[in-house]
């Protein structure tokens, strides 16, 4: 497609349990990010992808969290053992270089989580 | 400190009136890109203008034009005309141009909804 992919784009789930995020970029952008969106933080970077590669992974809020990325295309963010406080919109982002001040980073629809 | 502050957390404008919504910054580098997005009630962040910090010029795309005052550190946004659809929130966010940590994100205000009146 043209834009920046995710799926699914609601998922509910009991608090303990593991969730797998999509995301697939848009073609030929090499730079790949993950966003969180909720009402009291609003809108937290998490991680960021050149190519497979994530040097920085700080952003991630516990060890809970994982992101790949493979053949420099589709990432997930995996979270282990939920918890109520991972309730959130996960936001994708893909642009055409990392590097590059300039260019916009454009979103996915979301994949909307909630922790029962 | 915040690196980006909207200090409108909500707006109204009438229909076909112009409409600014305010955002200041704060970073010491001199390289650095200022962006502007809206995201309707149906979740989507959608991409609307770009300010670089050296660009002599402020920004135009359409209806959006951004007031860009580079020593007052503020990049308002535009948008004449207000129709609608343009009801929504409105984001500001920066990405600065160095290359240590953390610099490759884009951070974000916390928003301001505008809601435009029939």
């Amino acid at each position: 497609g043209a834009g920046v992919s995710q799926s699914p784009s609601n998922k509910v789930t009991e608090k303990g349990k593991d969730v797998e995020l999509r995301c697939d970029p848009i073609s030929g952008h090499t730079a790949l990010y993950w966003y969180r969106q909720s009402l009291g933080q609003g809108l937290e970077f998490l991680i960021y992808f050149q190519g497979n590669s994530a040097p920085d992974k700080s952003g991630l809020p516990s060890d809970r969290f994982s992101a790949e990325r493979t053949g420099g295309s589709v990432s997930t963010l995996t979270i282990q053992r939920t918890q109520q406080e991972d309730s959130a919109v996960y936001l994708c982002a893909s642009s055409r270089q990392l590097r590059a001040v300039d260019q916009p980073q454009h979103f996915g629809d979301g994949t909307r989580l909630s922790i029962l | 400190a915040q690196k980006i502050t909207q200090t409108q957390p909500g707006m109204f404008v009438q229909e076909k009136e112009a409409v600014t919504l305010d955002c200041t910054y704060d970073t010491s580098d001199q390289s650095y890109g200022l962006f502007w997005y809206k995201q309707p009630s149906s979740g989507e962040m959608i991409f609307l203008i770009y300010q670089g910090s050296y660009d002599e010029q402020n920004a135009t795309e359409g209806r959006y034009s951004l007031n860009f005052q580079k020593a007052r550190k503020s990049a308002n946004l535009v948008i004449s005309a207000s129709q609608l659809g343009d009801s929504a929130m409105y984001f500001c966010a920066m990405r600065e141009g160095y290359s240590g940590a953390g610099s490759y994100q884009l951070t974000f205000g916390k928003g301001t909804k505008l809601s435009v009146i029939p």
